[in-house]
């Protein structure tokens, strides 16, 4: 049974770009959140999303995007990225209805 | 808004010596309580958590205790290993109330020393 799987594992990108990453839940979750993780920090929730929908939304700018596919799996988006989005990207799902999130390895996203 | 803080933000014990990290929330309406352990480079892992309507749990090495009053939660490994040293993250959350966000305190960096 495969667990939270992410990629890219790492990426780098200048300021201004446009970038994606991607996310598979663990097998039987629907619900996917991303998060953001600065060096010396706890993860930022960004959003979250259910049946192919955006249920929830952190304190993120409109920069940020996402959507979830038919099969559960999910995309984080970034446009006109700035240095200060240098983190490492994390997803978790769940199963709707139950509280516990497991977490994928992240991607490492770096802006120069 | 919500927040979480957490202390200490380091700790180096000996090995089996025990280790506590206490966290204390601002919602009132949060009700469950995950701990996370993340390894250099790893991602974090649930090693335990905690709903509201529990006082305690325990697993092995590993307990939380909640004081929904007070609003804080604590962490206790117990004969603690080499292999416990990681960066431990509280979390709280409003689960069913539509905001299931997890947020996060900002880690506890816990050093073993052999």
């Amino acid at each position: 049974d495969a667990g939270v799987t992410q990629s890219p594992t790492h990426l780098i990108k200048t300021r201004g770009q446009q970038v994606t990453l991607r996310c598979s839940p663990k097998s039987g979750h629907d619900t996917v959140s991303w998060y953001q993780q600065a060096l010396g920090q706890g993860p930022q929730f960004i959003f979250q999303y259910y049946e192919e929908e955006e249920r929830q939304r952190g304190n993120f700018p409109d920069r940020f995007s996402g959507h979830q596919f038919p099969n559960y799996s999910s995309e984080l988006n970034v446009n006109a990225l700035l240095l200060g989005d240098s983190a490492l990207y994390l997803c978790a799902s769940r199963s709707q209805g139950w509280e516990t999130q497991y977490f994928g390895p992240g991607t490492r996203l770096l802006v120069l | 808004g919500e927040n979480v803080e957490q202390h200490p933000s380091t700790l180096s014990v000996q090995e089996g010596d025990s280790a506590v990290i206490k966290c204390t929330y601002s919602d009132s309406a949060s009700n469950y309580f995950p701990w996370y352990k993340q390894e250099l480079g790893k991602r974090p892992q649930l090693i335990i958590d905690i709903r509201s309507n529990v006082g305690e749990k325990k697993d092995q090495r590993i307990a939380v205790t909640l004081n929904k009053t007070a609003k804080h939660f604590s962490l206790h490994i117990t004969e603690t290993q080499p292999e416990d040293s990681a960066v431990y993250f509280c979390a709280a959350s409003r689960f069913g109330g539509g905001s299931e966000k997890l947020v996060f305190g900002k880690g506890t960096k816990l050093t073993v020393n052999p």
